[in-house]
């Protein structure tokens, strides 16, 4: 019940495209979900993240949406750009004493010019 | 700002020796603080975090062990270094149990 699932494991995108990554989780108790992007010898960075009271995230070229009664959420990368070419992992938490990170098992994209 | 330091960024160690690697955060206290590995091309598997000073809690059973000797410092450490100890290990650090902020990274190799 505390897996987090990630799909698809590799992505390959044109430039301009539009990347999506999808995460489906279990435990009804998580109430923060992140993304990290990471890239290649780095350690992952927050990118973006959203609480389950909204369906819709945005940050400039990134978004999340997030179905609650499905326990789904996504993160869509509009206008992919080689530069965002990274390994992205969902995460999952709950607040309320500790409660360890979740993370999917990554994506690999690359953005194609 | 807070700030986290995390060293050496590569290191090559003989199978069966020690290891020592170190975290500290600055800007912040009382963090909680966590040790991953990754290995290459793969996900991140937690292997210890704490949530204060003496306070370890190890997920998975390995020849590996993590101290918090002060507030603000992480250290992992091995007695006898196996092949399969290697990867890449990552130190954070989180106030509450949500943003988790990772350090550069070290790169260990097993020989």
């Amino acid at each position: 019940q505390q897996q987090v699932k990630q799909s698809p494991q590799s992505l390959i995108v044109q430039k301009g495209g539009i990347s999506i990554i999808n995460c489906a989780y279990e435990n009804t108790a998580f109430d923060y979900f992140p993304w990290y992007q990471q890239f290649p010898g780095k350690g992952p960075a927050l990118l973006i993240a959203i609480r389950p009271d909204v369906s819709e995230k945005k940050e400039g070229r990134f978004t999340i949406s997030f179905n609650k009664s499905a326990k789904q959420f996504s993160l869509h990368i509009m206008d992919s750009q080689p530069g965002d070419s990274a390994t992205y992992f969902c995460a999952a938490s709950s607040s309320g004493g500790y409660q360890k990170v979740t993370f999917g098992t990554g994506t690999k994209l690359q953005v194609i010019p | 700002s807070q700030t986290i330091h995390q060293w050496p960024a590569t290191l090559v160690q003989p199978v069966g020796s020690p290891l020592s690697l170190e975290c500290t955060v600055e800007g912040t206290s009382n963090p909680n603080l966590y040790w991953y590995r990754q290995a290459a091309g793969r996900g991140l598997q937690l292997l210890f975090y704490s949530v204060g000073i003496g306070q370890i809690s190890s997920e998975v059973p390995q020849n590996l062990s993590a101290s918090r000797p002060q507030d603000r410092q992480f250290i992992l450490s091995s007695k006898k270094l196996l092949l399969s100890d290697s990867g890449f290990y990552l130190c954070a650090w989180s106030v509450l149990n949500e943003k988790l902020f990772f350090g550069s990274g070290t790169q260990l190799s097993v020989l």
